[in-house]
């Protein structure tokens, strides 16, 4: 059974680029959740998707967007990148897009800013 | 806001000794959930409790609510040195969760 699985695992990037990262939830989950953790920090809320459209955002700039797939795959795209984009973007899928769900996290996507 | 906040920062025990963090919040919430952190690498989902619950077991851990004091603990014991990671508290409102800054705890063998 396989778990929450995102890609790719570094990237390191300069200021202006645009990225893309991809996230594919855990088998038998349709809801997917972005979080960005700074160092030393907690993971902070995006935005959710579930059937393919944004549910919940947190706040966060629209540079960053998102889009989910029929097959729940989801991808964070962030554009006009900043130095302070430099984290941990974690995805989290669960069963349905109700917080009464445990949420089972990938291992997360390290990207650097230049 | 809804967001939890832990308490201790970090915290340093002897294996075998019991460990206790605290989350403090500051909304009404559906329910509440811990959460562990190795590092560099994702979180692991560790127990939900509900907002009409006080208190549950799993193994090693038990969690405790008080929606009246709005806070929560997890009381992690006879710990090991393979229990030392960040622990999170996250908050649960309808379809939002929200997590804390964490607590950084170090198991010493």
């Amino acid at each position: 059974d396989a778990g929450v699985t995102q890609s790719p695992t570094h990237l390191i990037k300069t200021r202006g680029q645009q990225v893309t990262l991809r996230c594919s939830p855990k088998s038998g989950h349709d809801t997917v959740s972005w979080y960005q953790q700074a160092l030393g920090q907690g993971p902070q809320f995006i935005f959710q998707y579930y059937e393919e459209e944004e549910r919940q955002r947190g706040n966060f700039p629209d540079r960053f967007s998102g889009h989910q797939f029929p097959n729940y795959s989801s991808e964070l795209n962030v554009n006009a990148l900043l130095l302070g984009d430099s984290a941990l973007y974690l995805c989290a899928s669960s069963l349905g897009p109700s917080s009464n769900q445990p949420q089972h996290f990938g291992d997360g996507t390290r990207l650097s800013i230049l | 806001s809804q967001q939890g906040e832990e308490d201790p920062q970090a915290l340093s025990i002897q294996e075998g000794e019991n460990a206790t963090m605290n989350c403090s919040y500051k909304t009404s919430i559906n329910n509440l959930q811990w959460y562990r952190q190795n590092s560099g690498r994702g979180l692991v989902h560790l127990i939900l409790i509900r907002s009409n619950e006080r208190e549950k077991h799993s193994g090693r851990l038990r969690v405790t609510l008080d929606t009246s004091k709005k806070s929560s603990s997890l009381l992690i014991t006879a710990s090991r040195a393979a229990d030392t990671a960040s622990y999170f508290c996250a908050t649960g409102l309808n379809n939002d969760m929200r997590f804390g800054a964490g607590t950084r705890l170090t198991v010493k063998p």
